[in-house]
């Protein structure tokens, strides 16, 4: 069974820092790993996904990697912006169909 | 509209009242999904629909009956639910069944006295 976990479960950083989240998950045969954001108390934003045959992808100021080897995604935002304040949540496909969510990483940035 | 559309946002409900929820979704997808996310919990799936057809349950209990009429449409049908049924309800619909990017609503936000 799949299991996904992100750390850490908050995050605070000053504006125009860099971003780091982490996901790591259990089963490596996984067909892509998704990464979304949600706003409080609202649905879910797609905001990359990365094929199970890439290493990364790319959109702006984002940047995702996958490593199925070690069972381990990087969600990377440059120069973070108190608009990127937000939950961000990551999810395995293992099945083509079935998503297998983290906990989230809710991260805060302070002006 | 655009995207997928959750109708109504906020709803509250006796245990032994019976309601539905509404999704819609206006890109042309032929798969439809119900999750749920309850607070301190990951969001789980629910049930997934490919063509009006439902291809998975995931272990949900029968107080909730999904309903798919046509592609663009997916129901949940709520009875004699629990408090601890009580949670935000999102709707998602992808190309097909398989490795495509999932497009969530803004969700059903639930609560059960």
């Amino acid at each position: 069974k799949q299991e996904v976990t992100q750390i850490p479960a908050a995050l605070s950083v000053p504006e125009g820092e860099n971003l780091v989240l982490n996901c790591s998950f259990t089963d490596s045969a996984i067909y892509n790993l998704q990464w979304f954001r949600q706003d409080p108390g609202k649905g879910l934003t797609s905001l990359l996904l990365i094929q199970s045959s890439q290493r990364e992808q790319t959109s702006g100021r984002l940047n995702a990697s996958l490593d199925k080897s070690s069972g381990r995604s990087t969600l990377y935002i440059a120069a973070s912006q108190p608009g990127d304040s937000a939950t961000y949540l990551c999810a395995a496909d293992s099945a083509g169909n079935k998503l297998t969510f983290g906990g989230g990483t809710r991260v805060l940035v302070k002006p | 509209e655009t995207g997928v559309t959750q109708t109504p946002r906020h709803l509250v409900m006796g245990m032994t009242n019976k309601k539905s929820l509404k999704c819609e979704q206006h890109l042309g997808h032929n798969a439809m999904y119900w999750y749920k996310q309850s607070a301190k919990k990951p969001l789980e799936l629910m049930f997934v629909y490919s063509l009006e057809e439902r291809v998975e349950n995931n272990s949900v209990p029968s107080r909730f009956s999904p309903e798919c009429p046509n592609s663009s449409h997916l129901f949940l049908h709520l009875h004699t639910l629990q408090p601890e049924d009580s949670a935000l309800y999102l709707c998602a619909s992808s190309p097909g069944v398989g490795a495509y990017e999932q497009y969530f609503g803004p969700g059903t936000r639930l609560t059960v006295t």
